[in-house]
Protein backbone atom coordinates (compact mmCIF):
# COMPACT_ATOMS: atom_id res chain seq x y z
CA UNK A 1 0.00 0.00 0.00
CA UNK A 2 1.65 3.15 -1.44
CA UNK A 3 2.19 6.07 1.50
CA UNK A 4 1.87 9.80 0.71
CA UNK A 5 4.17 9.89 -2.47
CA UNK A 6 5.55 14.02 -3.26
CA UNK A 7 7.87 14.82 -5.57
CA UNK A 8 10.23 16.83 -6.39
CA UNK A 9 12.33 15.77 -3.38
CA UNK A 10 14.60 18.66 -3.39
CA UNK A 11 14.69 21.94 -5.84
CA UNK A 12 16.34 25.31 -5.93
CA UNK A 13 15.02 28.26 -7.58
CA UNK A 14 15.80 31.77 -7.95
CA UNK A 15 13.89 34.83 -5.84
CA UNK A 16 10.57 35.90 -8.14
CA UNK A 17 10.54 32.40 -9.65
CA UNK A 18 7.73 30.12 -9.61
CA UNK A 19 7.59 26.60 -8.21
CA UNK A 20 4.91 23.58 -8.63
CA UNK A 21 4.63 20.91 -5.59
CA UNK A 22 2.99 17.62 -6.18
CA UNK A 23 1.45 14.95 -4.12
CA UNK A 24 -0.38 11.63 -4.49
CA UNK A 25 -2.10 10.75 -1.41
CA UNK A 26 -2.54 7.24 0.65
CA UNK A 27 -4.80 4.46 -1.51
CA UNK A 28 -8.25 5.33 -0.11
CA UNK A 29 -7.90 9.02 1.07
CA UNK A 30 -9.50 11.87 -0.56
CA UNK A 31 -8.23 14.85 1.40
CA UNK A 32 -5.38 16.62 0.77
CA UNK A 33 -3.31 19.39 3.39
CA UNK A 34 -0.18 21.45 2.62
CA UNK A 35 2.28 22.18 5.09
CA UNK A 36 5.18 24.45 6.01
CA UNK A 37 8.31 23.47 7.93
CA UNK A 38 10.73 25.89 8.19
CA UNK A 39 14.15 24.33 9.92
CA UNK A 40 13.74 23.85 13.84
CA UNK A 41 10.19 24.97 13.61
CA UNK A 42 6.85 22.72 13.91
CA UNK A 43 4.84 22.36 10.49
CA UNK A 44 2.48 25.18 9.63
CA UNK A 45 -0.71 24.90 7.91
CA UNK A 46 -0.73 26.61 4.38
CA UNK A 47 -4.55 24.86 2.96
CA UNK A 48 -6.77 21.56 2.91
CA UNK A 49 -8.17 20.31 -0.38
CA UNK A 50 -11.24 17.84 -0.33
CA UNK A 51 -13.69 17.34 -3.36
CA UNK A 52 -11.52 19.47 -5.52
CA UNK A 53 -12.07 22.46 -3.93
CA UNK A 54 -9.71 24.46 -1.03
CA UNK A 55 -12.13 24.04 2.31
CA UNK A 56 -9.45 25.68 4.77
CA UNK A 57 -6.61 27.98 4.63
CA UNK A 58 -4.02 28.88 7.58
CA UNK A 59 -2.03 32.46 7.56
CA UNK A 60 -0.68 32.12 4.11
CA UNK A 61 -0.62 35.19 1.46
CA UNK A 62 -2.06 34.63 -1.86
CA UNK A 63 1.45 33.91 -3.65
CA UNK A 64 0.30 30.20 -2.46
CA UNK A 65 -2.31 28.34 -3.98
CA UNK A 66 -3.49 24.88 -4.89
CA UNK A 67 -4.88 22.43 -6.87
CA UNK A 68 -7.02 18.94 -6.27
CA UNK A 69 -7.75 16.76 -9.56
CA UNK A 70 -10.38 14.48 -9.49
CA UNK A 71 -7.99 11.23 -9.01
CA UNK A 72 -7.55 13.18 -5.20
CA UNK A 73 -3.90 14.33 -6.06
CA UNK A 74 -2.84 17.40 -5.78
CA UNK A 75 -0.05 20.77 -6.19
CA UNK A 76 0.85 23.71 -4.05
CA UNK A 77 1.98 26.30 -6.39
CA UNK A 78 4.21 29.20 -5.20
CA UNK A 79 4.39 32.74 -7.10
CA UNK A 80 7.22 35.47 -6.64
CA UNK A 81 9.13 33.22 -4.34
CA UNK A 82 10.89 35.04 -1.08
CA UNK A 83 14.22 34.08 0.62
CA UNK A 84 11.91 33.54 3.17
CA UNK A 85 9.86 30.71 1.20
CA UNK A 86 12.99 28.33 1.43
CA UNK A 87 12.00 25.56 3.73
CA UNK A 88 10.62 21.98 3.35
CA UNK A 89 6.74 21.53 2.20
CA UNK A 90 4.79 18.95 3.58
CA UNK A 91 1.62 16.64 2.11
CA UNK A 92 -0.59 15.08 4.80
CA UNK A 93 -3.69 13.03 3.20
CA UNK A 94 -6.46 11.99 5.22
CA UNK A 95 -10.52 10.70 4.56
CA UNK A 96 -13.35 12.47 4.82
CA UNK A 97 -12.80 14.69 7.35
CA UNK A 98 -15.78 14.28 8.85
CA UNK A 99 -16.91 15.27 12.21
CA UNK A 100 -14.81 12.50 14.06
CA UNK A 101 -11.28 12.77 14.12
CA UNK A 102 -8.81 11.77 11.44
CA UNK A 103 -5.59 9.55 11.16
CA UNK A 104 -3.67 12.20 9.21
CA UNK A 105 -0.64 10.52 7.08
CA UNK A 106 2.69 12.50 5.79
CA UNK A 107 4.86 12.47 3.17
CA UNK A 108 8.39 12.52 3.23
CA UNK A 109 8.41 16.40 1.98
CA UNK A 110 10.12 18.64 -0.64
CA UNK A 111 12.86 21.03 0.08
CA UNK A 112 12.55 23.60 -1.59
CA UNK A 113 15.56 26.51 -1.25
CA UNK A 114 15.10 29.75 -2.54
CA UNK A 115 18.45 31.61 -3.51
CA UNK B 1 -6.17 31.26 18.05
CA UNK B 2 -5.08 27.47 18.78
CA UNK B 3 -1.86 26.79 20.75
CA UNK B 4 0.50 24.12 21.32
CA UNK B 5 3.11 24.06 23.67
CA UNK B 6 5.89 21.39 24.07
CA UNK B 7 8.36 20.66 26.76
CA UNK B 8 11.72 20.26 27.43
CA UNK B 9 12.63 21.76 23.48
CA UNK B 10 15.23 19.08 24.04
CA UNK B 11 16.30 15.97 26.17
CA UNK B 12 19.25 13.42 26.71
CA UNK B 13 18.87 10.54 28.16
CA UNK B 14 20.69 7.17 28.76
CA UNK B 15 19.74 3.98 26.97
CA UNK B 16 17.08 2.59 29.35
CA UNK B 17 16.55 5.63 31.35
CA UNK B 18 12.48 6.69 31.16
CA UNK B 19 10.83 9.81 30.66
CA UNK B 20 7.88 11.86 29.19
CA UNK B 21 7.14 14.58 26.88
CA UNK B 22 4.70 17.28 27.66
CA UNK B 23 2.36 18.77 25.62
CA UNK B 24 0.71 21.57 26.77
CA UNK B 25 -2.60 23.06 24.40
CA UNK B 26 -5.39 25.32 23.96
CA UNK B 27 -7.62 25.11 21.37
CA UNK B 28 -11.51 25.41 20.42
CA UNK B 29 -13.02 22.08 20.39
CA UNK B 30 -10.52 19.62 20.44
CA UNK B 31 -11.49 17.11 17.57
CA UNK B 32 -8.12 15.26 18.00
CA UNK B 33 -4.56 15.29 19.69
CA UNK B 34 -2.10 13.39 17.53
CA UNK B 35 1.68 12.69 18.14
CA UNK B 36 4.44 12.58 15.27
CA UNK B 37 8.04 10.93 15.63
CA UNK B 38 10.05 12.93 12.68
CA UNK B 39 13.45 11.51 12.06
CA UNK B 40 16.13 14.70 10.31
CA UNK B 41 15.29 15.29 6.75
CA UNK B 42 12.17 13.15 6.83
CA UNK B 43 8.56 13.94 6.87
CA UNK B 44 6.40 13.44 10.32
CA UNK B 45 5.26 9.98 11.07
CA UNK B 46 2.21 8.79 12.47
CA UNK B 47 2.58 7.60 16.33
CA UNK B 48 -1.16 8.25 17.80
CA UNK B 49 -4.26 10.51 17.35
CA UNK B 50 -6.32 11.00 21.51
CA UNK B 51 -9.58 12.30 21.09
CA UNK B 52 -10.60 12.77 24.72
CA UNK B 53 -9.83 13.48 28.26
CA UNK B 54 -8.72 10.23 30.10
CA UNK B 55 -7.77 8.04 26.34
CA UNK B 56 -4.12 6.37 26.78
CA UNK B 57 -2.39 4.41 23.85
CA UNK B 58 0.61 2.29 23.97
CA UNK B 59 3.28 1.54 20.63
CA UNK B 60 6.27 -0.31 21.55
CA UNK B 61 8.10 1.56 23.87
CA UNK B 62 5.55 4.60 23.70
CA UNK B 63 2.79 5.36 25.46
CA UNK B 64 0.47 9.01 25.15
CA UNK B 65 -1.93 10.26 27.90
CA UNK B 66 -4.74 12.90 27.26
CA UNK B 67 -6.08 15.74 29.66
CA UNK B 68 -8.41 18.62 29.30
CA UNK B 69 -5.15 20.40 29.11
CA UNK B 70 -2.10 18.14 28.37
CA UNK B 71 -0.70 15.47 26.59
CA UNK B 72 2.16 13.20 27.65
CA UNK B 73 4.23 11.06 25.61
CA UNK B 74 6.14 8.45 27.88
CA UNK B 75 8.65 6.46 27.16
CA UNK B 76 9.71 3.41 29.00
CA UNK B 77 13.29 1.69 28.66
CA UNK B 78 14.20 3.84 25.25
CA UNK B 79 16.94 2.67 22.90
CA UNK B 80 18.93 4.63 20.59
CA UNK B 81 16.62 3.98 17.82
CA UNK B 82 14.20 5.96 19.71
CA UNK B 83 16.41 8.96 19.45
CA UNK B 84 14.06 11.75 17.03
CA UNK B 85 12.15 15.10 17.13
CA UNK B 86 8.69 14.41 18.36
CA UNK B 87 5.81 16.61 17.13
CA UNK B 88 2.95 17.24 19.14
CA UNK B 89 -0.56 18.54 16.99
CA UNK B 90 -3.67 19.58 17.56
CA UNK B 91 -6.67 19.37 15.67
CA UNK B 92 -9.81 21.92 16.12
CA UNK B 93 -13.32 21.86 14.83
CA UNK B 94 -16.29 22.80 14.98
CA UNK B 95 -18.25 22.24 11.95
CA UNK B 96 -18.76 19.09 9.90
CA UNK B 97 -15.24 19.77 8.54
CA UNK B 98 -11.65 18.35 9.73
CA UNK B 99 -9.08 21.57 10.28
CA UNK B 100 -5.71 21.77 9.88
CA UNK B 101 -3.23 20.72 12.37
CA UNK B 102 -1.77 23.54 15.00
CA UNK B 103 1.97 21.95 15.58
CA UNK B 104 4.00 22.32 18.83
CA UNK B 105 7.92 22.95 17.80
CA UNK B 106 8.64 19.51 18.81
CA UNK B 107 11.15 17.94 21.48
CA UNK B 108 14.73 16.88 20.37
CA UNK B 109 15.16 13.65 21.73
CA UNK B 110 18.62 11.60 21.92
CA UNK B 111 19.31 8.30 23.25
CA UNK B 112 22.91 7.98 24.29
CA UNK B 113 24.12 3.96 24.21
Amino acid sequence: DAGVTQSPTHLIKTRGQQVTLRCSPKSGHDTVSWYQQALGQGPQFIFQYYEEEERQRGNFPDRFSGHQFPNYSSELNVNALLLGDSALYLCASSFGGGPTGNTIYFGEGSWLTVV
Amino acid sequence: EDQVTQSPEALRLQEGESSSLNCSYTVSGLRGLFWYRQDPGKGPEFLFTLYSAGEEKEKERLKATLTKKESFLHITAPKPEDSATYLCAVQAGSGGGADGLTFGKGTHLIIQP
